[in-house]
């Protein structure tokens, strides 16, 4: 089935201890993008790529860490959480590099907790 | 700065009444604009983008780039209309996508 997975689809850390939020998609797309849903703030973009070993900030990057080494995968990386991260975040990927232009298909999202 | 603006965070109707959803945007440049779903355990989905011109599931949004609005109607609600309806705006970019906040719509019996 075509989709884009994400794993673990419930997290609870503690403040500073790194984690990694794995995506995956298996549409062979080009474009790959991290957003966090917060309550009253709609979704908000971190991160985005538009092709393997390309990628770029978007409105809400501080604290986050993104790499693009293979098509399918896209990883979200916060190397010391803190509560303030604490949210649902989805990824997304589209067909082309002009992602944002195009139909995006969202992950199933993963809710953190930073304690 | 591009703005995205949905100034109804929640929208209760009735079963076959209109329901229009509002969104208004700041973006000097050409913009492209969206509207997504997502409904109750679903993934937040696309319903419909200006360009297509199209109507999804009895869902129309016309562009009106003088009122920098893009504001989502349908005439006749049905309960399975009930979902979180989010407005997103593209700008020229290509890779940056904006939200607004959503509007959370109740179709009711």
């Amino acid at each position: 089935e075509a989709q884009v997975t994400q794993n673990p689809r419930y997290l609870i850390t503690v403040t500073g201890k790194k984690l990694t939020v794995t995506c995956s998609q298996n549409m062979n797309h080009e474009y790959m993008s991290w957003y966090r849903q917060d309550p009253g703030l709609g979704l908000r973009q971190i991160y985005y790529s538009m092709n393997v070993e390309v990628t770029d900030k978007g409105d809400v990057p501080e604290g986050y860490k993104v790499s693009r080494k293979e098509k399918r995968n896209f990883p979200l990386i916060l190397e010391s959480p803190s509560p303030n991260q604490t949210s649902l975040y989805f990824c997304a990927s589209s067909p082309s590099g002009r992602g944002s232009y195009n139909e995006q298909f969202f992950g199933p999202g993963t809710r953190l907790t930073v304690l | 700065a591009q703005r995205v603006t949905q100034p109804e965070k929640l929208l209760s109707v009735f079963k076959g009444a209109p329901v229009e959803l509002k969104c208004n945007y700041s973006y000097s440049g050409s913009p492209e604009l969206f509207w997504y779903v997502q409904y109750s355990r679903q993934r937040l989905q696309l319903l419909l983008r200006h360009i297509s011109r199209e109507s999804i599931k009895g869902f129309t949004a016309d562009l009106n780039k003088g009122e920098t609005s893009f504001h989502l109607k349908k005439p006749f609600a049905q309960e399975e209309d009930s979902a979180m309806y989010y407005c997103a705006l593209a700008t020229d970019s290509w890779g940056k996508l904006q939200f607004g906040a959503g509007t959370q719509v109740v179709v009711t019996p």
